[in-house]
């Protein structure tokens, strides 16, 4: 089964902290997502990545940035948190060749 | 708009009955997935349908494909309790290079 794990559940942070959220998937997969999730806009794609140090801009990229430095991990950076960042983050991983994504537990973001 | 369109978009019923989930576009797509989402935790994958008038069973869930390929059902037997939660379907689209996500319907099965 492909395991995929986000660094923190529920995180608190302060308009203007850089915030790090972290996603590691144990199944070797190229393709790994970041989503947000809010209410009545469903999952919004921010950046994609299909190889090591490669990224892709989704349909919101603005206020975010990525790095992918090693194969299982991305993560996704918020340079200044702003309150409309407050949302669910949920990462995402996806085999070669298929469509199907496999989602971490997500990373509930309160921005204060 | 949403490329993917899903109805209803809350489903509040009773255990024991029967219920169906839309997810519509007028686009058309490769493949098109159904996932359910618990609260505080991620998307989980229930089917993949890939051929224009397919019908997968999972247990009670029934999953159909449009003959176009350009809508889906869900239909759920003798909805449960653990049947709560949210569902979204999640499309490739023939001509597109992403899966695109509708915006989910909310399930409450009462006891």
């Amino acid at each position: 089964d492909v395991k995929v794990t986000q660094s923190s559940r529920y995180l608190v942070k302060r308009t203007g902290e850089k915030v790090f959220l972290e996603c590691v998937q144990d199944m070797d997969h190229e393709n790994m997502f970041w989503y947000r999730q809010d209410p009545g806009l469903g999952l919004r794609l921010i950046y994609f990545s299909y190889d090591v140090k490669m990224k892709e801009k989704g349909d919101i990229p603005e206020g975010y940035s990525v790095s992918r430095e090693k194969k299982e991990r991305f993560s996704l950076i918020l340079e200044s948190a702003s309150t409309n960042q407050t949302s669910m983050y949920l990462c995402a991983t996806r085999a070669p060749g298929l469509w199907e994504q496999y989602f971490g537990p997500g990373t509930r973001l309160t921005v204060t | 708009t949403q490329l993917l369109e899903q109805s209803p978009q809350f489903l509040s019923i009773q255990e024991g009955e029967n219920l169906t989930v839309y997810c519509n576009s007028s686009s058309v797509f490769s493949s098109l997935q159904w996932y359910r989402q618990e609260p505080g935790e991620g998307p989980v994958l229930l089917v993949t349908v890939v051929t224009g008038g397919e019908v997968k069973k999972l247990k009670r869930l029934t999953f159909q494909f449009g003959d176009a390929r350009k809508d889906s059902s869900l239909h759920i037997t003798a909805a449960q309790p653990g049947d709560t939660g949210l569902y979204l379907c999640a499309g490739k689209e023939t001509s597109g290079s992403r899966l695109t996500f509708g915006e989910g319907t909310q399930l409450t099965v009462n006891p």
